[in-house]
């Protein structure tokens, strides 16, 4: 089954504390994205990747890394400097821009970050 | 002015009707249009994706997009409790090349017997 999965499904924070989210996916996509969904908000865009060991920030990057070594993985890191971290983590994939259908985007089931 | 604008509802309808959900955006030369359903709890999943103007049909759901007047919208016909979810309309810009999405903060449909 082709499909994208994030790992934890729950996941508990300690003030200071780095935490790592992993995406993993197995639909042959070149591009993979991070988002945050806070309760009755739209989602926001932490990070993108379009290529193997390339990517570029979204409109909240700050507190976050991420790391793109190969091309089915795109694992998001959470810094403590992230001063409000509780939020659902989504990881989506899809095609290249410039072809219509591979402009879809799809998700993975997402984690839920909490901060004790 | 945000630049993916949706009702945020709640949308009730009663079972069986028409539900229609809208959203605007501001961006002019965006080119690809989204429409995902999200579950309380769970990710949004993909239900309608359309390119050009005029109606794209799959199903009980059509979109329906007008580029000059930057309007997208969402019908679902013959609505069902089962459809009572978020609805996340999403705009591609398609700006410097990149697939990035813009999304609304979503319509909620409540479908009641």
């Amino acid at each position: 089954d082709g499909g994208i999965t994030q790992s934890p499904k729950y996941l508990f924070r300690k003030e200071g504390q780095n935490v790592t989210l992993s995406c993993e996916q197995n639909l042959n996509h070149d591009a993979m994205y991070w988002y945050r969904q806070d309760p009755g908000q739209g989602l926001r865009l932490i990070y993108y990747s379009q290529i193997v060991n390339d990517f570029q920030k979204g409109d909240i990057a700050e507190g976050y890394s991420v790391s793109r070594e190969k091309k089915e993985s795109f694992p998001l890191t959470v810094t403590s400097a992230q001063k409000n971290p509780t939020a659902f983590y989504l990881c989506a994939s899809s095609g290249l821009a410039g072809e219509s259908s591979y402009n879809e985007q799809f998700f993975g089931p997402g984690t839920r970050l909490t901060v004790l | 002015q945000k630049e993916v604008e949706q009702n945020s509802g709640p949308l009730s309808v009663p079972e069986g009707a028409i539900a229609s959900l809208n959203c605007t955006y501001s961006d002019r030369v965006s080119q690809s249009f989204f429409w995902y359903r999200q579950y309380s709890g769970k990710s949004p999943e993909l239900i309608m994706s359309i390119y050009s103007n005029g109606d794209k049909e799959d199903g009980r759901f059509t979109a329906q997009l007008n580029k000059a007047s930057q309007y997208v919208s969402l019908l679902i016909r013959d609505s069902q409790p089962s459809d009572s979810a978020t609805y996340l309309c999403a705009v591609n810009p398609l700006r410097g090349g990149y697939n990035k999405l813009i999304f609304g903060a979503g319509t909620r449909l409540a479908v009641h017997p």
